[in-house]
């Protein structure tokens, strides 16, 4: 069973400050997928990548995936209170997605 | 458009009932995944169906089952519920994406509580 290991677990920032969320496994993925989550409401995917190295960019969210497609980050550059959240990557398999542990991210004014 | 849609949005039942729990994809869409979500944990697969089949089944005990409508709406259900059934029940539709990579859009969830 694949297992998705996300850290931090919990981050509590202020506005304007920059973070990064890691997701690492020991099995390789044809592709990894981003999603964000608020109170309430199912995951928003945020992004897929796909090729090893891949870097995206969403306005102040970057996103790579490891070279070896075992692992990836989520950098977000300047926080806003509205990117609180719980993050989650997931990975695409056959029929079904595997997601992480989750990362909940509190950004404060 | 309408995204994807479940109800109710929340449930109330005790040890030993039965739950059922319903979802309408995106239109168009013809495949319907389900999820179950507890409290500060990623969603976790439970089935995905297709075409009415299911395709996928996830590690979840036989008290759990699901099928899929001729509209491609989809139907969860629960019996003999356990007080460790409390969760967020997710439904996502699917979209074939660019590169044969699939995209599902999920719906706001049904929250269960068991007591």
């Amino acid at each position: 069973t694949q297992l998705l290991e996300q850290s931090p677990q919990f981050l509590s920032i202020q506005e304007g400050e920059n973070l990064t969320v890691y997701c690492n496994s020991s099995s390789v993925f044809s592709s990894l997928q981003w999603y964000r989550q608020e109170p309430g409401e199912g995951p928003v995917l945020l992004v897929t990548v796909v090729t090893g190295g891949e870097v995206k960019k969403l306005k102040r969210l970057t996103f790579q995936f490891g070279d070896a497609r075992k692992d990836s980050s989520l950098h977000i550059t300047a926080a806003q209170p509205g990117d609180t959240g719980l993050y989650l990557c997931a990975a695409t398999g056959f029929q079904k997605l595997v997601f992480g542990t989750g990362t909940r991210l509190l950004v404060s004014p | 458009d309408a995204g994807v849609t479940q109800s109710p949005t929340h449930l109330i039942k005790t040890r030993g009932q039965h739950v059922t729990l319903r979802c309408s994809p995106i239109s168009g869409h013809k495949s319907v995944s389900w999820y179950q979500q507890v409290l500060g944990q990623g969603p976790q697969f439970i089935f995905q169906y297709y075409e009415k089949e299911e395709r996928g089944r996830g590690n979840f005990p036989d008290r759990f089952s699901a099928r899929q409508f001729p509209n491609y709406s989809s139907e969860l259900n629960v019996n003999a519920l356990l007080l460790g059934d409390s969760a967020l029940y997710l439904c996502a539709s699917r979209s074939p994406g660019t590169g044969g990579i699939d995209e599902q859009f999920f719906g706001p969830g049904t929250r269960l509580t068991v007591l």
